[in-house]
């Protein structure tokens, strides 16, 4: 069955870096597009990255751009959130989605989440 | 980018009431690409409809999805005690960002 794990979350001062992991299983990684979304506490949930099934294509929200990097690795079946500049408005439970297609679709399977929280 | 407006904020039901949930576009999206997820608390959130009207995997059929241009709604036509829960709308329209609503708390009146 499909499985998302993210892992990598924790506890990092204002300006340092942190890089999230997700790793996946059940399915074929190269024939979905895969998303991070997150979700601060007591709030909805906000859309923040997303990489094409061949890697190709990456897209960010706005509020991360130029700090955030989204990768992935298909050897190792996993997708990576490079989170550099982290400010105290990124802390959030940071979840991996995977897309219904390569591009575009919603987001069928997703992981527990794993929490950033971002304190001086 | 597009915005999404869920309302109403809170909707206060009791189980086997029907349940309205609309979510309004800034934009008119126009290939359909809209979905609605659940999340209940301390949970992850749940695909229940995609493509507007397509109903995922394993999601009961008294959840369904309608509309079209700037208006969608998600309809639970009988509530049942795990329905409560907060909804989401989604778009995965045209160019990113694929926007969230603001959800809607479905909770027992």
């Amino acid at each position: 069955q499909v499985q998302l794990v993210e892992s990598g979350g924790g506890v990092v001062q204002p300006g340092r870096s942190l890089r999230l992991s997700c790793a996946a299983s059940g399915f074929s990684f190269i024939s979905h597009a895969m998303h991070w979304v997150r979700q601060a506490p007591g709030k909805g949930l906000e859309w923040v990255t997303l990489i094409s099934y061949d890697g190709s294509n990456k897209n960010y929200v706005d509020s991360v751009k130029g700090r955030f990097t989204v990768s992935k690795d298909k050897s190792k079946n996993t997708v990576y959130l490079q989170m550099n500049s982290l400010r105290a408005e990124d802390t959030a439970v940071y979840y991996c989605a995977r897309g219904m297609s390569g591009w575009y679709g919603a987001l069928d399977y997703w992981g527990r989440g794993t929490l950033v929280t971002v304190s001086p | 980018e597009i915005v999404l407006t869920q309302s109403p904020g809170t909707l206060s039901l009791s189980p086997g009431e029907r349940a309205t949930l609309s979510c309004r576009a800034s934009q008119s999206i126009s290939n359909n690409y809209l979905a609605w997820y659940q999340q209940k608390p301390g949970q992850t959130p749940r695909l229940l409809i995609y493509d507007v009207i397509n109903r995922a995997t394993g999601i009961p059929d008294r959840f369904s999805g309608s509309g079209s241009g700037t208006d969608f709604s998600l309809t639970i036509s009988r509530l049942e005690p795990e329905d409560f829960a907060v909804y989401y709308c989604q778009q995965y329209d045209s160019s990113p960002p694929w926007t969230f609503g603001q959800g809607t708390k479905v909770e027992i009146k």
